[in-house]
């Protein structure tokens, strides 16, 4: 099991570029996240998918849109880059449905310079 | 106020002592609690999660939680220079799929 991967592990953006950055996971598990981390910031969440077909905005969702392609994939897309999203993006899945309370399982993450 | 709060240290400890971490969270409906290990450089992996009141051990390991205080901490025994990281800690309030984290505490185990 891979469990789960993330691409592109780097990349760097000029301002009002646009990209997608890819999430997929293995374990069957049926809720995904996106987090971005900041330093002296934690990790915070931009979005989350409960369930295949579903998306739900997170503490800091502006600028980002996500696509739940199906149970194994979880897409988040950056339309007009800003210097202000410089920062390591995490994909992380866990097996919860609606009500969470369960462990999440966390990708390499993706170190993103936008100049 | 932030969701969950953490000293953000750095925390020094010599090898073989008991390093002591603690959180702090807001929301008293929180049910579900994490604490997270991350090397610099790398992604969170789960060390320990607690549910319940009281203590849980898993090897050097243990996890202690008061709801009424709104407190949890780790406790790392015997600590090692490996041991050297940031720990996460994260509250999930069983009501929904958010999780928040706290900013991590970073600890340094010197030989």
């Amino acid at each position: 099991n891979a469990g789960v991967t993330q691409t592109p592990k780097f990349q760097v953006l000029k301002t009002g570029q646009s990209m997608t950055l890819q999430c997929a996971q293995d374990m069957n598990h049926n809720s995904m996240y996106w987090y971005r981390q900041d330093p002296g910031m934690g990790l915070r969440l931009i979005y989350y998918s409960a369930s295949e077909g579903t998306t739900d905005k997170g503490e800091v969702p502006n600028g980002y849109n996500v696509s739940r392609l199906n149970k194994r994939e979880f897409s988040l897309r950056l339309e007009s880059a800003a210097p202000s999203q410089t920062s390591v993006y995490f994909c992380a899945s866990s097996e919860a449905l609606a009500g969470g309370g369960d462990t999440q399982y966390f990708g390499p993450g993706t170190r993103l310079t936008v100049l | 106020q932030k969701e969950v709060e953490q000293n953000s240290g750095p925390l020094s400890v010599p090898e073989g002592a008991i390093a002591s971490l603690n959180c702090t969270y807001s929301d008293r409906g929180s049910q579900s609690f994490f604490w997270y290990r991350q090397y610099s450089g790398k992604s969170p992996e789960l060390i320990m999660s607690i549910y319940s009141n009281g203590d849980k051990e898993d090897g050097r390991f243990t996890a202690q939680l008061n709801k009424a205080s709104q407190y949890v901490s780790l406790l790392i025994r015997d600590s090692q220079p490996s041991d050297s990281a940031t720990y996460l800690c994260a509250v999930n309030q069983n009501t929904g799929n958010q999780f928040y984290f706290g900013t991590g505490t970073s600890l340094t185990v010197i030989p």
